[in-house]
């Protein structure tokens, strides 16, 4: 099986940095994604780390770790648009599975 | 901007209707996947194909059922609705590159049973 762990709630102020961290537990493992999702509306694809190491897409980065089973996703320069939930995913690959498992979401609240 | 649809977008229904909730993309996407989520929580498998013909549950156990005869389309149907249907259901297709599975979804049917 497969388990994840995000922090349930994480605050910052407009402008400033945040990082989200998410570890997991999977048999095997093809990946860790980034989902963003806003209050009423559909996840939304932000990143993938197949390899070790930094992945950045202008504000956003993440990172993965495969020997901590690690991985974390870094906001810049923080937005009010920013709040939403961030996802983080994992595909174990097991038996040739396409399939994600999702943690739990992070609530991201920025304050001005 | 992905191009998956669902439809109803809201739906709120009586219990013991039966009701099926459409799902289409237009991305030629094999994969397609079914969620169940609840407010301010997590994703819920409830059902998913590989292709045409493919259908398999998911990790939630769950009341409905789904067909897969066209690509593009993947309904999910259930058969007397309860008030414990009362969610939000997401509809997602991805394409597996390069061992790469980004997974988009549509805007969601949210249903109320009363």
């Amino acid at each position: 099986g497969q388990s994840l762990e995000q922090p349930s709630e994480v605050t910052a102020v407009e402008g400033a940095i945040v990082q989200i961290n998410c570890t997991y537990q999977t048999s095997g493992f093809y990946g860790l994604s980034w989902y963003q999702q806003h209050d009423g509306g559909a996840p939304t694809f932000l990143s993938y780390n197949g390899l070790d190491g930094l992945e950045e897409t202008g504000r956003f980065s993440s990172f993965l770790s495969r020997s901590d089973s690690y991985g974390y996703l870094l906001l810049q320069e923080l937005q009010m648009k920013d709040s939403a939930s961030y996802f983080c995913a994992v595909r174990d690959g097991a038996g040739g599975s396409y399939i994600p498992t999702f943690g739990r979401g992070t609530s991201l609240i920025v304050h001005p | 901007e992905a191009d998956i649809y669902q439809t109803p977008r809201y739906l709120v229904i009586g219990t013991g209707k039966k009701i099926t909730l459409e799902c289409s993309q237009t991305m030629g996407h094999d994969k397609m996947y079914w969620y169940q989520q609840d407010p301010g929580m997590e994703l819920h498998l409830i059902h998913y194909s590989y292709g045409v013909n493919s259908t398999e549950k998911g990790d939630l156990s769950s009341e409905s059922t789904v067909s897969r005869i066209r690509t593009e389309h993947f309904p999910l149907t259930l058969e007397s609705a309860r008030p414990s249907h009362t969610s939000q259901y997401l509809c997602a297709s991805s394409e597996l590159v390069n061992n790469y599975n980004e997974q988009f979804f549509g805007p969601g049917t949210r249903l109320t049973v009363l």
